[in-house]
């Protein structure tokens, strides 16, 4: 099972932040938070991962809560190009298989 | 520089016949897998191999599923025979190792439609 919560959908207007929430109370210690998102016909994609720090590359920027149990993605200018369903997965880097939940469906609106 | 190719991407078959889908992962990925992704649900684990060697295929349905990867390069995933619930799209992806961690790269899926 997914280690995972997040919410099944949300919108956002093109342009602005969009938030993406996401639990992972029972998260460990050695646990990641990683990020893929899914465009409709199209495998998984690498968004981003953290373990405590707050990260940001050229696609988005991770926010973990000081007790890491949520976290939240934040792709900072939306998209139509960013509809597509974000996964939010804990995974240690010792060779755990990546769980993936039923994900949050993102749909950027003009 | 090609990512993960399958073929064939779409597939329909009848009940009871057999199917194969095939995955060439990136160049020097020696970690590849093999997910089943229902419609509305995210990707499930079904087999996972280092090199040649399939290190984790507890999700797999051994009574009809069966993987190859005999080089260590490219992999097949066989159904025999399928049933109605296999319908679903079949994605495989790579990595340069899957114990520490490196980005896993999926290709485009194989979509089985059983009917």
């Amino acid at each position: 099972d997914a280690k995972t919560t997040q919410p099944p959908s949300m919108d956002c207007a093109e342009g602005r932040a969009a938030n993406l929430p996401c639990n992972h109370s029972t998260i460990s210690g050695n646990e990641y938070v990683y990020w893929y998102r899914q465009i409709h016909s199209q495998g998984p994609q690498y968004i981003i991962h953290g373990l405590k720090n707050n990260e940001t590359n050229e696609m988005a920027s991770l926010i973990i809560t000081e007790d890491r149990k949520s976290s939240t993605l934040i792709l900072p200018h939306a998209t139509l190009r960013d509809t597509a369903v974000y996964y939010c997965i804990v995974r240690n880097n010792y060779g755990q298989n990546f769980v993936f939940g039923p994900g949050t469906r993102l749909s950027v609106l003009p | 520089e090609a990512g993960v190719v399958q073929s064939p991407r779409y597939k329909i078959i009848e009940k009871k016949q057999p199917v194969a889908f095939w995955c060439n992962p990136i160049s020097g990925h020696n970690t590849l897998y093999w997910y089943r992704q229902n419609l509305g649900q995210g990707p499930e684990l079904l087999i996972r191999y280092e090199n040649e060697e399939a290190v984790d295929d507890s999700q797999l349905p051994k009574d009809r599923f069966s993987a190859e990867r005999l080089k260590g390069v490219d992999s097949t995933l066989k159904i025999q025979p399928a049933e109605l619930g296999d319908s679903a799209v079949y994605l495989c992806a790579s990595t340069l190792a899957g114990g520490a961690y490196n980005e896993q790269f999926f290709g485009p899926g194989t979509r089985l439609t059983v009917l």
